[in-house]
């Protein structure tokens, strides 16, 4: 079974606009941690935001925000105000711990093209 | 400029040949991982390392070998390659693997195998 679920191939966008990108997830554990990363064509997976499972508040970096709803397993990305920098690939993953390991599982990711 | 440095950015080679990647972290991290990016697939977990010890072997076949000498470099040394092993290897490094650490990842090498 798919651990993390990203159900938008491709994604665009006019320039300025907001974007959602949708991510849900499947554990049994209590405690997980959510992220998202930015993979533009240079190759590098970059950082954007983090939401722990027991976080009250929703996460927010800058122009990112985390729309966190646990009941739905869901982590959206939200971009506000979207720039033609954003163009990219951009990755759910899920960290729990497995056997005492720790995992970080990744979707397959949404590739969003801002449109000027 | 990024913390992780990866080289070479491009490798082809063939399935007799053995290479190696090199990656390099000047973060002071403590735990440094390869994973394995290939086209419409989610990365895949390959290896990693903890204060230079392996802590993770994700079944990985025996032709990637890791090398971790210290806490800054790690290898992966490949030999007799299948053209399905082609893909983009990228490695990352955290404080350590603890939940909330994040990663911080190189540009990656892209491998292909004729």
């Amino acid at each position: 079974a798919q651990k993390i679920t990203q159900t938008q191939p491709g994604m665009f966008v006019q320039e300025k606009e907001a974007v959602t990108l949708d991510c849900t997830y499947d554990t049994s554990d209590p405690s997980y941690g959510l992220f998202w990363y930015k993979q533009p064509s240079s190759g590098e997976m970059i950082f954007l935001i983090y939401q722990g499972s027991y976080d009250q508040q929703n996460a927010t970096e800058g122009r990112y925000s985390l729309n966190f709803q646990k009941a739905r397993k869901s982590a959206n990305l939200v971009i506000s105000a979207s720039q033609l920098g954003d163009s990219a690939m951009y990755f759910c993953a899920m960290r729990e711990v497995v056997f005492g390991n720790e995992k970080l599982t990744f979707g397959t990711g949404t590739r969003l093209t801002i449109i000027p | 400029e990024t913390g992780v440095t990866q080289t070479p950015r491009h490798l082809v080679m063939g399935m007799t040949n053995k290479k190696s990647l090199k990656c390099e972290q000047h973060l002071g991290h403590n735990a440094m991982y390869w994973y394995k990016q290939s086209a419409k697939k989610p990365l895949e977990l390959m290896f990693v390392y903890n204060f230079k010890e392996q802590t993770e072997n994700n079944s990985v076949p025996s032709r990637f070998s890791p090398e971790c000498p210290n806490s800054s470099h790690l290898f992966l040394h490949l030999h007799t390659l299948q053209p399905e092993d082609s893909a983009l290897y990228l490695c990352a490094s955290s404080q350590d693997p603890q939940l909330g650490e994040k990663l911080f990842f190189g540009s990656g090498t892209q491998l292909s195998v004729l």
